[in-house]
């Protein structure tokens, strides 16, 4: 069974560029999750979507960061304009339910992004 | 608010030898806790998770870990380490009324000698 993939696992971008980052959830998992992972801070939750809706974005930064999940099997996180303080490894998970305890995350391998 | 506090930001073990990872919690409510491993440049992967009953949880990869309310702890531990086990190991918790929110600790690198 196909795992969650994200695209792409590698991005090398400059200062002011945007960037877009994608994920495809496992089939019929209707939770989605972006985190950010950086030495300095950690794993941190970005946004939160059940049933392709979001519940809790209060973890994205600010205004330049936006996510979006058009359909069941697809989501995107977008920066723009992008900055080298946004130098991260960006995860993607899904899990069945809306309720982490009930299940576990299936996390993706992640996008690392870095903005010269 | 919750949160988890892993002591030990990297953790050195002989192979054959006991592996011990440190977790406090603190939370207001029950809470429920997990444990995760990330292999280099993967993502994570759920080891074992505690949300009610038995004390002990046990999960993959011979790994089990006992909730200690008495102690707000939740300590990992393995009793044989495999050079294998050479990861990072994540803890986290949740409540039950906002049970999608994992508050991650940050994290013990596990390195494993021969």
């Amino acid at each position: 069974d196909a795992g969650v993939i994200q695209s792409p696992r590698h991005e090398v971008t400059e200062m002011g560029q945007e960037v877009t980052l994608r994920c495809k959830p496992i089939s019929g998992h209707n939770s989605l999750f972006w985190y950010r992972q950086t030495m300095m801070r950690g794993l941190e939750l970005l946004i939160y979507f059940n049933n392709n809706v979001p519940i809790d974005d209060s973890g994205m930064p600010e205004d330049r960061f936006s996510a979006k999940m058009p359909n069941a099997s697809f989501s995107t996180l977008k920066i723009q304009p992008s900055e080298p303080r946004d130098s991260a490894v960006y995860f993607c998970a899904s899990s069945l339910g809306s309720r982490a305890n009930t299940g576990e995350l299936f996390f993706g391998e992640g996008s690392r992004l870095t903005v010269l | 608010a919750q949160s988890v506090t892993q002591l030990g930001s990297h953790v050195s073990v002989s192979e054959g030898a006991l592996v011990l990872l440190r977790c406090n919690y603190s939370s207001s409510v029950p809470p429920y806790l997990f444990w995760y491993v990330q292999y280099p440049n993967q993502g994570l992967q759920l080891l074992l998770k505690y949300t009610t009953g038995a004390t002990l949880v046990k999960g993959i990869n011979g790994f089990e870990a006992e909730f200690k309310k008495s102690e707000t702890s939740f300590h990992l531990t393995k009793p044989s380490a495999h050079m294998s086990d050479a990861a990072e190991y994540f803890c986290a918790v949740t409540r039950m009324d906002s049970s999608y929110k994992l508050i991650f600790g940050s994290g013990t690198r596990l390195l494993v000698r021969p």
